[in-house]
């Protein structure tokens, strides 16, 4: 079936570098996508999104890529930081009318080395 | 501004006992989402109300779950008969419906059934 998946399930970064977490879909229909970050006991906290019309958006040390050929999501964050440590959730957000549930991948945990 | 509440934030219930989860959403929503999240997964659309009215019950998994937002604002989640496989963090989110389509999220109540 139809679904969003990220292609690791861990990934460890050196704190200062930069990182990047990918994400795979495979709805062609999709047009919004979320990045989420998610602390133990917390919920997924808003990080960027990015519309289907756009292959690029930037925030504040993050970057959001989108490769609709290939149905492929990227986000990249700038010098990491001991706080980035979290699990991030790609999210797509289909629109066909009034329904605009979100279908979550299964997360990838970044941990930031001091 | 006061993000989405939940509550409570931990509830224990023996098999066979009724549940009922409180969100309170960001003033001014229009939108509500219930999500299930087990542990170590992405989070799972239970269903979706836009104002008062519930447009998508779609992944309630039976018939022993029950939501409702009778004035448009605060939205409850009931399960009755609780199960062990209903163990797992319930999340809410809100969104403005009107200007952005981000969701955002509660804490969650992080439900557990002996």
């Amino acid at each position: 079936g139809e679904s969003v998946g990220l292609h690791l399930p861990t990934l460890s970064v050196q704190e200062g570098d930069n990182s990047i977490i990918n994400c795979a879909y495979s709805n062609s229909a999709s047009d919004y996508f979320i990045w989420y970050k998610q602390e133990s006991g917390k919920g997924p906290q808003f990080i960027i999104d990015i519309r289907s019309n756009m292959d690029k958006r930037q925030g504040q040390r993050v970057t959001v890529l989108l490769n609709k050929t290939v149905k492929h999501l990227s986000l990249q964050i700038a010098a990491t930081q001991p706080g980035d440590s979290a699990v991030y959730f790609c999210a797509e957000n289909r629109r066909p009318g009034a329904n605009s549930k979100l279908t979550f991948g299964k997360g990838i945990t970044l941990s930031v080395r001091p | 501004g006061a993000g989405v509440s939940q509550s409570p934030r931990y509830k224990v219930a023996k098999r066979g006992q009724d549940v009922a989860l409180r969100c309170d959403p960001i003033s001014g929503h229009v939108s509500l989402f219930w999500y299930q999240q087990a542990l170590g997964q992405g989070p799972e659309f239970l269903t979706y109300f836009q104002n008062e009215a519930q447009l998508d019950k779609s992944g309630l998994p039976s018939d022993r779950f029950f939501a409702e937002r009778p004035e448009g604002s605060v939205s409850t989640l009931k399960i009755q008969r609780t199960q062990q496989e209903d163990s797992a963090v319930y999340l809410c989110a809100s969104r403005d419906g009107r200007i952005t389509d981000t969701q955002y999220f509660g804490p969650g109540t992080r439900l557990t059934v002996l």
